[in-house]
């Protein structure tokens, strides 16, 4: 199994441009998560999704939207990137909603 | 607004020393999990406790659950180097939602 996958690793984009990040996984997990992480800050919870079609708001949704057409990936979209976006992404997945386990990150950078 | 609260922020001792990291909540969670990140990773997770007062251990380390939910703790007896990293505390809603403390960084000197 390769676990939770990310795609990109990195992305620089300017102010106003768009971009989707895309997660992964091959473990038929039903609970899907979008995290960003910022110094001193931990894990804020963007989206979350409890099942395929399924998706819900979490900590921080503002600026961003996501989609979960199929069970195994879950896309993150900035449509008009700001600098306060520059972050590093984390998708996650889990069977149950607990214990969840993390993909190696996006760093993004908005100038 | 952090719904969990991690103390110390920050953490430095020597190796062979103990340490304790705690997180604190107003709300009760239905589960607690602790995970350890390392630089350039993602956070993985070490243990999940479920019951009021729980305990479990993981060879050095000690993880609590308090009676009401709403605090755990982590203790790791004799540090090693290798202990070093970020530690995370996150709390399990009903509906699926899973939040984390701002996370307690830890260095262990040899």
């Amino acid at each position: 199994n390769a676990g939770v996958t990310q795609t990109p690793k990195f992305r620089v984009l300017k102010t106003g441009q768009s971009m989707t990040l895309l997660c992964a996984q091959d473990m038929n997990h039903e609970y899907m998560y979008w995290y960003r992480q910022d110094p001193g800050m931990g894990l804020r919870l963007i989206h979350y999704s409890v099942g395929e079609g399924t998706t819900a708001k979490g900590e921080v949704p503002d600026g961003y939207n996501v989609s979960r057409l199929k069970k195994q990936n879950f896309l993150l979209g900035l449509e008009s990137a700001a600098p306060s976006q520059t972050s590093v992404y984390f998708c996650a997945s889990s069977y149950l909603p607990s214990g969840i386990l993390f993909g190696p990150g996006t760093r993004l950078t908005v100038t | 607004t952090q719904l969990l609260e991690q103390s110390p922020q920050f953490l430095s001792i020597q190796e062979g020393e103990n340490l304790t990291v705690y997180c604190n909540s107003s709300s009760v969670f239905s589960s607690l999990q602790w995970y350890r990140q390392e630089p350039g990773e993602g956070p993985v997770l070490l243990v999940t406790v479920v019951t009021g007062g729980e305990v479990k251990k993981l060879k050095r380390l000690t993880f609590q659950f308090g009676d009401a939910r709403k605090d755990s703790s982590l203790h790791i007896t004799a540090a090693q180097p290798g202990d070093t990293g970020l530690y995370l505390c996150a709390g399990s809603f009903r509906g699926g939602k899973l939040q984390f403390g701002a996370g307690t960084q830890v260095v262990v000197t040899p």
